[in-house]
């Protein structure tokens, strides 16, 4: 399936490094999410973009910087990330923002800071 | 009470069996509810929606019970590639999309 892709699937950074995520759909949606999921925890929500505007920014450290150039391009920016930032990232994308319709996920990527 | 919560398992049903588990949410506002299936290692792919009058697709029916605010889903005829972690989304109610942790299942042959 190919609805919606995740580059790269695999990361491995220093806590130095900059480096991006980078999520594309192909599916005319309005609204993308990332999601952050480390073991054995829940899926957790960072950042919701709908119409290419952030409507919605969970808490998230300043480390984590997404970028929404498109409706079909989202970016995650990450910086000075620590340990326990190592987690699968998922992006999902939706017909709206509104919760009422169901997310497709791309297949992650999981990423180890080191 | 959680906003939205599952038992954890896992769930261990020799193949063949019927295996049902509940989520139970908090907000009484909430208006849609999804259950998705996670592989190991996997993204959460959508297995179905759950409609007010339930929705039954194949060996999969799910519920929906407002009053005493859970929904449900059952396996009938499980399969060995039914092993999975079953996850229950929930709208918020204010638009927010609530995860719950997941139940997972192990079909045994």
């Amino acid at each position: 399936e190919t609805g919606v892709t995740q580059t790269p699937r695999h990361l491995v950074m220093g806590m130095t490094n900059k480096k991006s995520l980078k999520c594309e759909q192909h599916l005319g949606h309005n609204a993308m999410y990332w999601y952050k999921q480390s073991a054995k925890k829940p899926l957790e929500l960072m950042f919701v973009y709908s119409l290419e505007e952030r409507v919605e920014n969970n808490s998230v450290p300043s480390r984590f910087s997404p970028e929404c150039p498109n409706s079909s391009h989202l970016f995650l920016h990450l910086h000075t990330l620590q340990p326990e930032d190592s987690a699968l990232y998922l992006c999902a994308s939706s017909q709206d923002g509104g919760g009422g319709y169901e997310q497709y996920f791309g297949p992650g990527t999981r990423l180890t800071v080191t | 009470r959680k906003e939205v919560e599952q038992d954890p398992g896992p769930f261990n049903v020799p193949e063949g069996a019927t295996v049902a588990f509940n989520c139970t949410y908090s907000n009484s506002a909430s208006q849609s509810f999804f259950w998705y299936r996670q592989d190991c290692r996997k993204e959460p792919k959508l297995l179905m929606s759950v409609y007010s009058s339930g929705n039954e697709d194949g060996r999969f029916t799910a519920q929906l019970n407002r009053a005493s605010q859970y929904i449900s889903l059952l396996i009938r005829d499980s399969k060995l590639s039914d092993s999975a972690t079953y996850l229950c989304v929930v709208n918020g109610g204010d638009d927010k999309i609530i995860f719950g942790k997941g139940t997972r299942l192990h079909i045994l042959p």
